[in-house]
């Protein structure tokens, strides 16, 4: 069964912000890992957006735009990447990744389309 | 400013060997755990190998194990991968990275 389930992509509108989920398999608990965020434009390596485990433990990458942000739904056993104030150059793929048994695990990515 | 640059990349016949490298510069390089993360064309990102800062131990995804083998050299700054029997699976862009930070990457083609 696969660790972590993105949608595959996802559409919005200048502006709007978009919120990307990252859903962990049964039995892993969101709540006990740090998400990691990344962002890859096409011809381009991935790019470090943030991290983030809870309130008070998160990490911003240099020279990201506050407008993204990390949050959990522990309901959901979700991790969540907010990109508020949608702009065009946001098209691109988004991973997330945890380490799980001493491993980077990658989610399959969605693809972000802004229109 | 954090650089990772890989090399090494190239065409090769299945079953046939190919070193990459990675040299990092900007950061601590030596007590700095990296990674190899592989990306099939149009796929998305695959682990593949970690080791730690002193290289004491390293980690494989079972799709190499036994295969490859990741090694450094602390006192020239990089990172290396050697790949042995090389499959046509194997075939796409390899990085090398640390959480916060990824190489270009370099294409690796296996053609049977």
């Amino acid at each position: 069964q696969t660790v972590l389930t993105q949608p595959s992509s996802l559409s919005a509108s200048p502006g709007a912000s978009a919120s990307l989920t990252c859903t962990l398999r049964s039995g892993i608990n969101v709540g006990t890992y740090n998400i990691y965020w990344y962002q890859q434009k096409s011809g381009s390596p991935p790019q470090y957006l943030l991290t983030y485990n809870s309130d008070s433990d998160k990490h911003q990458g240099s020279g990201v735009p506050s407008r993204f942000s990390g949050s959990k739904d522990a309901s959901a056993n979700a991790g969540i990447l907010l990109i508020s104030g949608l702009q065009s150059e946001d098209e691109a793929d988004y991973y997330c990744m945890i380490w799980h048994s001493d491993t980077w695990v990658f989610g399959g990515g969605t693809k972000l389309t802004v229109l | 400013e954090v650089q990772l640059l890989e090399s090494g990349g190239g065409l090769v016949q299945t079953g046939g060997s190919l070193r990459l490298s990675c040299v990092g510069s900007g950061f601590s390089f030596s007590i700095s755990s990296l990674s190899w993360v592989r990306q099939t064309p149009g796929k998305g990102l695959e682990w593949i190998s970690m080791i730690s800062g002193g290289g004491e131990w390293t980690k494989y995804a079972d799709s190499v194990k036994g295969r490859f083998t990741t090694s450094r050299d602390n006192s020239k700054n990089t990172l290396y991968l050697q790949m042995n029997s090389l499959r046509t699976e194997d075939t796409a862009i390899y990085y090398c990275a640390e959480e916060e930070h990824w190489g270009q990457g370099t294409l690796v083609t296996v053609s049977s």
